[in-house]
């Protein structure tokens, strides 16, 4: 059975912080790790999908890195904002490419302004 | 806006009745999923439908029937549900036209209590 993790489980910081949070895969069964963002009553949103190790992707003040030979990835969130607030998904499509994601538990961040 | 569309966003029924979930994109998208999420936790994959073809069931219980009549439209047919089966249903589409790397795009989802 493939296990996602995500820590920590929940986040609370102050406007203008910077962050990050950590997901953790099995590296053995790694096609590629998704990312999204959920933020209460909208659906999850997509931020990235990683394939490639050492692998780094940035949208606006949010970015993630990639290691898949340690099994794991990072987000990081430059300069919080309110509007940040969301539970932040990582998910994992394993080896065999088959279209199921497995999904950790989430980091639901909180900013506070 | 999301760009998948489920209807309806709330759904009450009895255990013996039969009701459908509908989910819609119009992206081009050859990849619909279903997923079934409970408060706190995350979402668990139900079916993948790739080229309108059912392609995994996650051994989910034949009271929920999956349906793809089209390439645009996902369907999620109800009957005779538990109260165990109250939940938000999720719908998501990808590209899907080589292999499911690509980001799912996600509807607003069905919130489903069953009395």
């Amino acid at each position: 059975i493939l296990n996602v993790e995500q820590s920590p489980q929940s986040l609370h910081v102050q406007e203008g912080d910077s962050t990050n949070f950590t997901c953790s895969f099995p590296s053995s069964n790694f096609y590629a790790l998704h990312w999204y963002r959920w933020e209460t009553a909208k659906s999850p949103e997509a931020l990235f999908v990683m394939t490639l190790n050492g692998d780094e992707k940035k949208k606006g003040r949010i970015s993630a890195t990639l290691n898949t030979k340690e099994g794991y990835s990072y987000l990081y969130i430059k300069g919080s904002q309110p509007e940040d607030s969301a539970t932040y998904l990582c998910a994992l499509l394993g080896s065999s490419n088959t279209g199921k994601l497995i999904f950790g538990q989430g980091t639901t961040l909180q900013v506070k302004p | 806006d999301t760009e998948v569309t489920q209807t309806p966003k709330h759904l009450v029924m009895g255990m013996t009745n039969k009701k459908s979930l509908k989910c819609e994109q119009h992206m081009g998208h050859r990849a619909m999923y279903w997923y079934k999420q409970k408060a706190k936790k995350p979402p668990e994959l139900m079916f993948v439908y790739s080229y309108e073809k059912l392609s995994i069931n996650e051994s989910v219980p034949s009271r929920f029937s999956p349906e793809c009549p089209n390439s645009s439209l996902l369907n999620l047919h109800l009957h005779a549900l538990q109260p165990e089966d109250s939940a938000l249903y999720l719908c998501a589409s990808s590209q899907g036209d080589r292999g499911f790397d690509q980001p799912q795009h996600f509807g607003d989802g069905t919130r489903l209590s069953i009395l």
